[in-house]
């Protein structure tokens, strides 16, 4: 079946600092792949997502790119802010399922 | 507007009660779910309905029945509430049951059994 393998957290930085979060993946056939942020007590927003191979999906500093030949996802942001510190999930929809799978989630805790 | 809204925001009940949770969408998505987010936020679907056509059961206990009167709403119905339902709850909506555009959450329903 499908599934997502995200890096374990929490993940402790400084403000400024550059955040890589690790997303792999297996799915049969060619995925869509996203990136959901969930702030303290709030619902899960789309940060990002890509449809596919190569593609690279951005939005708010944050940036990951559709790797198949390594079946990732990975998060990036050059320099976060302490309003960056949420738990943040990928995911994938194959074109042939019908909901999204989830990875574990990471939780990014961002200090001033 | 509140694209996903979902009622109660917090929920305590006793152990047997029955309780239901409410959902609207006002995005004239086609497609509507049922996530439930334990104490780790690992998040794993219930439930989906596309046109109020239930297309998704996963291994889920009985005792849980959605129902949906209409494609904007999806209600979670629960029976004989045992602790381990303690969750949130978040409802969702995408335009499709094949959307690549994501899905549009609710902010949860926190719902705590004793």
């Amino acid at each position: 079946g499908n599934s997502v393998t995200q890096m374990e957290g929490p993940v402790t930085l400084s403000e400024e600092a550059f955040l890589t979060i690790n997303c792999t993946y297996t799915a049969t056939g060619y995925p869509s792949l996203f990136w959901y942020v969930q702030y303290p007590g709030e619902g899960l927003q789309l940060l990002l997502k890509a449809t596919k191979a190569d593609d690279k999906g951005s939005n708010k500093g944050f940036e990951a790119t559709y790797r198949k030949e390594t079946t990732s996802f990975h998060l990036e942001k050059g320099s976060v802010q302490v309003s960056d510190s949420a738990v943040y999930f990928c995911a994938l929809m194959t074109a042939a399922g019908n909901k999204l799978t989830f990875g574990g989630g990471t939780r990014v805790l961002v200090k001033p | 507007d509140t694209a996903v809204s979902q009622t109660p925001k917090y929920l305590v009940t006793q152990m047997g009660n029955d309780k239901s949770i409410k959902c609207e969408q006002n995005l004239g998505h086609d497609t509507m779910y049922w996530y439930k987010q334990d104490s780790k936020k690992f998040l794993k679907i219930m439930f989906s309905y596309n046109n109020k056509e239930l297309i998704i059961n996963e291994t889920v206990p009985n005792r849980f029945s959605p129902k949906s009167p209409d494609k904007a709403h999806l209600n979670l119905h629960i029976n004989s509430l045992e602790l381990g339902d303690s969750a949130v709850y978040f409802c969702a909506s995408s335009q499709d049951d094949r959307s690549n555009y994501g899905y549009t959450f609710g902010s949860g329903t926190r719902l705590t059994v004793v």
